[in-house]
């Protein structure tokens, strides 16, 4: 059993359309980590949440935590082709380890 | 460099042989991690330094795979006897501590025959 569970795992669509993802869990996190990941790299960073019901805005990314902290979500408004990649949740677990969910795969077709 | 650098960056080895997976972290940083990402999945932790100490190897599967980090720099993962399943991309992090942020390499593809 996943920690996180992320949905959908593959998601395609147009440019210029906008979509949701989501990570969930059923345990209460003290903070949560978005990281998208291009073919032949590893993870970056994008954003850390940290308080239930918070909202953060990264260009036309939009963050959420869910008010209980066991869930998030990652609102892309006019996906562009460059949006195109493996968007991953984290926790950090223990002294420092990352656990991260199965990822959704993200394709932006011209 | 200005980023945490893998070598090599692909490695291709027959069932039973020894591999060694370098890397190389962002200058000052002491905190380092080892996880890997098999094909379709999220990366799976196996090991943390702090300095030169694991300070938590619980993610290591097995006797198999090995990692050190002898002058708090540099780390070296060492895999014996690789089998199939070994085949993953083994992808290195490094931090500052007491911070959140990991940054990672770009990874090496293992892929055992």
């Amino acid at each position: 059993t996943q920690l996180l569970e992320q949905s959908p795992q593959f998601l395609s669509i147009q440019e210029g359309e906008n979509l949701t993802v989501y990570c969930n869990s059923s345990s209460v996190f003290s903070s949560l980590q978005w990281y998208r990941q291009e073919p032949g790299e590893g993870p970056v960073l994008l954003v850390t949440v940290v308080t239930g019901g918070e909202v953060k805005k990264l260009k036309r990314l939009t963050f959420q935590f869910g008010d209980a902290r066991k869930d998030s979500s990652l609102h892309i408004t006019a996906a562009q082709p460059g949006d195109t990649g493996l968007y991953l949740c984290a926790v950090i677990q223990g002294a420092q380890k990352l656990v991260f969910g199965q990822g959704t795969r993200l394709t932006i077709n011209p | 460099g200005a980023g945490v650098s893998q070598t090599p960056s692909n490695k291709v080895t027959e069932k039973g042989k020894y591999v060694e997976l370098r890397c190389d972290p962002i200058s000052g940083h002491t905190a380092l991690y080892w996880y890997r990402q098999s094909l379709g999945q999220g990366p799976e932790f196996l090991i943390y330094f702090q300095g030169t100490g694991a300070a938590d190897d619980s993610g290591l599967p097995n006797d198999r795979f090995f990692a050190v980090r002898p002058e708090g720099s540099v780390s070296t993962l060492k895999i014996q006897r690789t089998e199939r399943g070994d085949s993953a991309v083994y992808l290195c992090a490094s931090s500052l501590v007491g911070t959140d942020t990991q940054y990672f390499g770009p990874g090496t593809r293992l892929t055992v025959l």
